[in-house]
């Protein structure tokens, strides 16, 4: 069974520090990892995504195999970084292409 | 592009109720994928269409069922509702069923079941 996993609810970072929302993961293969995120009324949107290697709006994810974690981090916290995280994952074969996703990390960034 | 689409926005109705939801597409897919988001959890994946056809089944009972239109565009039907299905209910759609395509969401449905 697929499962994802973040532990923390709630985060709360001052702007300016660094970031960093925790994610574990439990799957049979090899999975694709991605981060959503939905800012206030707004709709849930993708952030980034483990195959594409990107950096979206300063956050990097690493996808750490022997860990089974995919942290989402970013050096230096905005304002407009609060909002509702979750990470989720795919299989990559045929058959399997369904998101799961974990319970999200509500980030709150402090003026 | 107005993106993915759904109505209603908002329902409410009656334990042992039926219930259709509808959802459109953003323009270029052909992907329709359900969820359902409890309050304070993750969304959980109920279904996923594709050529009319439903193509991967997440844990939700036979109660909740679903169809897609020649125009890619979708339906979720929940019968007898229960108490426990009050939930929002989220459609995303994607280019095609690989991963490597991004789901993009709709706003969602707000269900209440009383």
């Amino acid at each position: 069974a697929q499962r994802v996993t973040q532990p923390e609810k709630l985060l709360s970072v001052f702007k300016g520090a660094p970031v960093e929302l925790k994610c574990n993961y439990s799957y049979s293969g090899s999975p694709e990892l991605f981060w959503y995120v939905q800012y206030s009324r707004q709709r849930l949107q993708l952030l980034l995504r483990h195959i594409s290697r990107e950096s979206i709006k300063g956050f990097t994810a690493d996808l750490n195999k022997g860990e089974t974690s995919f942290h989402l981090k970013k050096p230096f916290a905005q304002e407009e970084d609060s909002a509702m995280y979750y990470c989720a994952l795919s299989g990559l074969k045929v058959g399997n292409e369904k998101l799961t996703f974990g319970t999200g990390t509500r980030l709150t960034i402090i003026p | 592009d107005a993106g993915v689409t759904q109505s209603p926005t908002h329902l409410i109705k009656t334990r042992g109720q039926q219930v259709t939801l509808r959802c459109s597409p953003k323009s270029g897919h052909d992907t329709v994928s359900w969820y359902q988001q409890a309050l304070g959890q993750g969304p959980q994946f109920i279904f996923q269409y594709y050529e009319e056809e439903e193509r991967q089944r997440g844990n939700f009972p036979d109660r909740f069922s679903g169809h897609q239109f020649p125009n890619y565009s979708s339906e979720l039907n929940v019968n007898a509702l229960l108490l426990g299905d009050s939930a929002l209910y989220l459609c995303a759609s994607s280019q095609g069923l690989s991963a490597s395509y991004e789901q993009y969401f709709g706003p969602g449905t707000r269900l209440t079941v009383t």
